[in-house]
C-alpha cells in the first residue's frame, strides 16, 4: 500500500505568491519523520525541511514552512513568495521507526512557477 | 569538500550486460541506500546498508545487488535478470536525520 501519496501531479503559481503542495500519509508507527525535498531539473535531491512526529510546532525554514496536522496525517508544504528557482519536482517522504531505516517517498508533484 | 559522489553519470549499455555503479561518500556516514527513479515516478528503494557488511533488500531488490566492504563505499551492480534497468539510479547516505544524495547515474540499456 502507498505509505506517501501526493495528489497533485502538477501545480502552477505566480511568481511571488505562495503554494502548497499536498501529502498525506499512512502509519501505525507513533515515531515517525517526514521530509521534503526539491529535485531540479539537474537530478539531485535537494533537503528542504523535516518534521518529526512528536514536534509539537509546524517546522519552519526560510520560505518554507510545514503545515503539519497529525490527526488527519497531513504534511503539506508551503512555499512563501514563490521564485523562478522554485520551478522542480518536489517529493514528500516518510522515515518510520529509528534513523537507520530508509525513507518512502511519494510520487512527487511538478511545480511551475511563472512571471 | 564532503559529499557523496556517483559514478558515472550516463551509462549505457546492452540487453544482457551487468554493469555496476559506484557511489562513494566521505561523509563518516554509517547508513547508505541506493534508489530507482522512473519518469514520472516518486523514488523507489532497491538496497540499503546500516553497517558495514551488512545490507537489506528494498521494495526492488530483484535484478539487484550491492555489497558494502567497506563504510565509504556501496557500488550496485544491475544484473542481466533485471527486466528493465533503464532508469536514473540515486545513492544516498544519512548519519542521523536527513539522507544526502549524490548526483545521479542514468543508466540506459539499447
Amino acid at each position: 500500500a502507498q505509505k506517501i501519496t501526493q495528489t497533485q501531479p502538477g501545480m502552477f503559481v505566480q511568481e511571488k505568491e505562495a503554494v502548497t503542495l499536498d501529502c498525506t500519509y499512512d502509519t501505525s508507527d507513533q515515531s515517525y519523520g517526514l521530509f521534503w525535498y526539491k529535485q531540479p531539473s539537474s537530478g539531485e535531491m535537494i533537503f528542504l525541511i523535516y518534521q518529526g512526529s512528536y514536534d509539537e510546532q509546524n517546522a519552519t525554514e526560510g520560505r518554507y514552512s510545514l503545515n503539519f496536522q497529525k490527526a488527519r496525517k497531513s504534511a503539506n508544504l508551503v512555499i512563501s513568495a514563490s521564485q523562478l528557482g522554485d520551478s522542480a519536482m518536489y517529493f514528500c517522504a516518510m522515515r518510520e521507526g529509528y534513523s537507520g531505516y530508509a525513507l518512502n517517498f511519494g510520487k512527487g508533484t511538478s511545480l511551475l512557477v511563472t512571471p | 569538500d564532503g559529499g557523496i559522489t556517483q559514478s558515472p553519470k550516463y551509462l549505457f549499455r546492452k540487453e544482457g550486460q551487468n554493469v555496476t555503479l559506484s557511489c562513494e561518500q566521505n561523509l563518516n556516514h554509517d547508513a547508505m541506500y541506493w534508489y530507482r527513479q522512473d519518469p514520472g515516478q516518486g523514488l523507489r528503494l532497491i538496497y540499503y546498508s546500516q553497517i558495514v557488511n551488512d545490507f537489506q533488500k528494498g521494495d526492488i531488490a530483484e535484478g539487484y545487488s550491492v555489497s558494502r566492504e567497506k563504510k565509504e563505499s556501496f557500488p550496485l551492480t544491475v544484473t542481466s535478470a533485471q527486466k528493465n534497468p533503464t532508469a536514473f539510479y540515486l545513492c544516498a547516505s544519512s548519519i542521523e536525520r536527513e539522507l544526502f544524495f549524490g548526483e545521479g547515474s542514468r543508466l540506459t540499456v539499447l
